[in-house]
């Protein structure tokens, strides 16, 4: 089993819809959570990141994180064709290495 | 956020020779940065963990010998791709995380590598 999940999609969504995006993970002992947004032939781009469980807000994006259901989501509002990217989740046990999800492609469609 | 410039963006090569890539974190000083190889429509690839001042900490399946890490200062981190072969063409993406921080990594832009 993959230390973490995630559907690759590909999804697409009309303008203005709400978008959520998930991972799942069997590690119990992660305790940070972070969403990356990557553009095509570019780097990750930290969006959110989450110490242990709750919910964190940022603008038009939302970060949850259930440690009990080993299930953490982003939600991203308002959906502008601006943030058709790969989003990739990703998680880690203090000061250990990340472990990333395959990420999930996603298209605002204008 | 944070601020982690990698060179070169793009760079060709020919088969045999050695490539390097150099990661650096511009605003913060990084005790242990990462490098990743992407291939196309799939997640990053942990290759290995440097630490600045000690060697790399290799993956499993990883060659050390050719794919050489250098850590030499808190804000510096190169990755050398050494005899270069064309299966090495990937995206190569380095991370740095802040000293005593142990959340966010930030990742630099990459470095598409294509060797002929």
């Amino acid at each position: 089993q993959k230390e973490v999940e995630q559907d690759p999609g590909p999804l697409s969504v009309p303008e203005g819809a709400i978008v959520s995006l998930n991972c799942t993970y069997s590690n119990s002992a992660f305790q940070y959570f972070m969403w990356y947004r990557q553009y095509s032939r570019k780097g990750p781009e930290l969006l959110m990141y989450t110490y242990s469980s709750g919910n964190k807000e940022d603008g038009r994006f939302t970060a949850q994180v259930d440690k009990s259901s080993k299930y953490i989501s982003l939600f991203i509002r308002d959906s502008q064709p601006s943030d058709s990217a790969t989003y990739l989740c990703a998680m880690s046990e203090p000061g250990n290495q990340f472990y990333f999800g395959t990420g999930t492609s996603l298209t605002v469609i204008p | 956020g944070a601020v982690v410039s990698q060179h070169p963006s793009r760079v060709i090569c020919k088969s045999g020779t050695s490539v390097k890539i150099e990661c650096r974190s511009l605003d913060f000083q990084a005790t242990t940065m990462f490098w990743y190889r992407q291939f196309p429509k799939q997640s990053l690839m942990l290759m290995a963990t440097s630490n600045e001042g000690s060697k790399a900490t290799y993956e499993q399946g990883v060659e050390k010998d050719k794919f050489l890490i250098n850590h030499a200062s808190l804000t510096l981190s190169t990755l050398t791709v050494t005899s270069a072969h064309p299966e090495d063409s990937s995206f190569y993406i380095c991370s740095a995380r802040f000293t005593g921080d142990v959340t966010e990594a930030f990742f630099g832009q990459g470095t598409r590598l294509t060797v002929v």
